[in-house]
């Protein structure tokens, strides 16, 4: 059973430019989270897809935008790209139907390098 | 606000006994989390309280009190492989707040 998987594992971007992110959930799972992680920093939730929408968001600017498609898989969209947007990017996916506690699976992450 | 307080950094011998202990303060809770994450890793579950007391996983415990937004992860019988860092996380509406983490240091 694969877990949580991510791709592309490494990315090199300039300032300005946009980027996507793909995640596809662990078999079963149905909800998709992506936080952002900044080296030395606890991961900060960006946002969560369930039924392909967008369910709960966090402090994170308009820049950042996400899709989930019917096979649960999603994508992180960034555009106009930033120095500060550098971060280890994770995936999480889980399953609604756990209840308040929905333990969360996370992938290996993007790391993306901002110039 | 919403913050999550641990140590940053932590050292212990191997087959020594360490504590982590996180203080949260966030505007809705459902239970506290335990991650462990290795450099170039993901983060992985480690435990979940929801209600005051111990849970017990092998080697390492988890604690909760509700009343003093305390909880702390205790590790056991350390192993080299345990060096990581830790993170508290708060469940909030299917969402988690991590804290900063605690870097664990297991020296030989």
């Amino acid at each position: 059973d694969a877990g949580v998987t991510q791709s592309p594992t490494h990315l090199i971007k300039t300032r300005g430019q946009q980027v996507t992110l793909r995640c596809s959930p662990k078999s079963g799972h149905d909800t998709v989270s992506w936080y952002q992680q900044a080296l030395g920093q606890g991961p900060q939730f960006i946002f969560q897809y369930y039924e392909e929408e967008e369910r709960q968001r966090g402090n994170f600017p308009d820049r950042f935008s996400g899709h989930q498609f019917p096979n649960y898989s999603s994508e992180l969209n960034v555009n106009a790209l930033l120095l500060g947007d550098s971060a280890l990017y994770l995936c999480a996916s889980s399953a609604i139907a756990g209840g308040p506690h929905n333990e969360q699976f996370f992938g290996p992450g993007t790391r993306l390098t901002v110039l | 606000g919403q913050s999550l307080e641990q140590p940053s950094e932590v050292t212990a011998v191997e087959g020594a006994i360490v504590q982590i202990n996180c203080t949260y303060q966030t505007s809705g809770f459902y239970g506290l989390s335990w991650y462990q994450q290795h450099d170039g890793g993901a983060p992985t579950f480690l435990s979940y309280n929801a209600l005051d007391g111990l849970e017990e996983t092998g080697r390492f415990s988890s604690f909760l009190s509700r009343s003093d937004s305390y909880g702390y992860l205790l590790l056991q019988e350390l192993q080299m492989k345990d060096s990581a860092s830790y993170f508290c996380a708060v469940y909030n509406t299917d969402k988690l707040i991590f804290g900063t983490g605690t870097r664990l240091q297991v020296f030989p």
